[in-house]
């Protein structure tokens, strides 16, 4: 099955910071998503990206299906955005296939 | 609009007891998922349903997990005779599966077996 590889694992930064969050997978895939799971454990959905670059506020993000890979974008990072992001893939209708996630700390 | 919803958001059993998850699908969606979230397997797939179709079951650990889905709307997820493996944060998703397949996760059922 399709394997995904998130890195860094864990990432600490100042408030204020920019950050870039990496996902990689091993197939092609025509659906790739970005979540921020809250403390709470709410999946947030923040991009539905299988190719393209989009921006939303702070965030960006790019996926190059070609390269099998995607990043995530943080600017001006707030304490706000701490949590687990997520990227998943998968194709046409099936299941998502969840990284491990990078687990994120933005210190005040 | 409302999301999707998940029921109860926390359970306690006892091992060895039946328990019954609830989903409820944003209005429309016809695609609808079930994953779980443990420390030791982080997110993984149960099953899957579509439409009319034949669920996609090849994600369920055991006979003892089971689904169904009633009139393309609410779904239940039962789990017979629960271990404490079972533990885990349960969690549905949809999708309209029009204009891509971008899916939308409930808040999760946090299941706890003693």
């Amino acid at each position: 099955g399709i394997q995904v590889e998130q890195s860094p694992p864990d990432l600490i930064l100042q408030e204020g910071a920019n950050s870039t969050l990496r996902c990689n997978f091993s197939d092609s895939v025509n659906n790739l998503q970005w979540f921020h799971q809250n403390p709470w454990g709410q999946l947030i959905n923040l991009f539905y990206i299988p190719s393209g670059t989009k921006q939303n506020g702070r965030l960006s993000a790019t996926t190059v299906a070609t390269e099998r890979y995607s990043l995530l974008y943080i600017s001006s990072s707030q304490t706000t955005d701490s949590g687990v992001y997520f990227c998943a893939v998968g194709r046409g209708s099936e299941k998502l296939v969840f990284g491990k996630g990078t687990k994120l700390t933005v210190n005040p | 609009g409302a999301g999707v919803s998940q029921s109860p958001s926390n359970k306690v059993t006892e091992k060895g007891k039946d328990v019954e998850l609830r989903c409820d699908p944003i209005s429309g969606h016809t695609a609808l998922y079930w994953y779980r979230q443990s420390l030791g397997q982080g997110l993984e797939f149960l099953i899957y349903f579509q439409g009319n179709s034949a669920p996609d079951k090849s994600g369920l650990p055991s006979d003892r997990f089971s689904a169904e889905r009633t009139g393309g709307s609410v779904s239940t997820l039962t789990i017979q005779r629960t271990q404490q493996e079972d533990s885990a944060v349960y969690l549905c998703a949809s999708s309209p599966q029009r204009e891509g397949n971008e899916q939308f996760f409930g808040p999760g059922t946090r299941l706890t077996v003693l």
